[in-house]
């Protein structure tokens, strides 16, 4: 099974740089998502991580460490608009097609 | 960039009734789908993976005789809750993977709200 963990609420301030942090156990590993989702819309993908590294995208950057279980999403000069849920989701081998597990997510609030 | 669509994008039912939800891949093929649901303040929740002509796999705890899934199409998968009781009330969302696209990206619709009462 996969066990993915988030904070549930982050509170930043508009124009900062916010870290959203997510780690994971899984029996195997098949790449690693962000997506963002505002409340009653569906998910939008943000990013993929397969290997480690940064993967930098405009604002956002994602950042993965497999030996560690640990991945986490950058956001930078906040916006208000910015304001969302963040899900980490993780693919695991062993996963039919492809399919996701997410994390509870981590509901943002940018302030002004 | 490729849509997904779902229909209704919410439905009102009694309880005992069965509801159908469609999922449609617009501009691309896609031979698997996959359905999430989502309860308030809670993460995405995988129920099953479709597949295009064969039987849909479920999660364990799913019960499939009760969330039928059809998946008749490369650009179409249904979800037909039956007998739908007050406890399946949920947004219900589904995704596609791109048969020629990138092997990771999925696409998800809108998601439909279900209500029964």
């Amino acid at each position: 099974g996969q066990n993915i963990d988030q904070p549930t609420e982050m509170t930043a301030t508009e124009g900062a740089i916010v870290q959203i942090n997510c780690t994971y156990q899984t029996s195997g590993f098949n790449g690693l998502f962000w997506y963002q989702q505002h409340a009653g819309e569906a998910p939008t993908f943000l990013s993929y991580n397969v290997l480690d590294g940064l993967e930098e995208k405009g604002r956002f950057s994602s950042f993965l460490s497999r030996s560690k279980g640990y991945s986490y999403l950058l956001l930078k000069e906040l916006q208000m608009k910015d304001s969302a849920s963040y899900l980490c989701a993780v693919r695991g081998i062993s996963n039919s097609g492809y399919a996701l597990n997410f994390g509870k997510g981590t509901s943002l609030l940018v302030t002004p | 960039g490729a849509v997904v669509s779902q229909h209704p994008s919410w439905v009102i039912c009694k309880s005992g009734t069965s509801v159908k939800i469609e999922c449609r891949s617009l501009d691309f093929q896609a031979t698997t789908m996959f359905w999430y649901r989502q309860f308030p303040k809670q993460s995405l929740m995988l129920m099953a993976t479709s597949n295009e002509g064969s039987k849909a796999t479920y999660e364990q705890g799913v019960e499939k005789d009760k969330f039928l899934i059809n998946h008749a199409s490369l650009t179409l998968s249904t979800l037909t809750v039956t007998s739908a009781h007050p406890e399946d009330s949920s947004f219900y969302i589904c995704s596609a993977r791109d048969l020629e696209g990138n092997h990771y990206e999925q696409y998800f619709g809108p998601g439909t709200r279900l209500t029964v009462t």
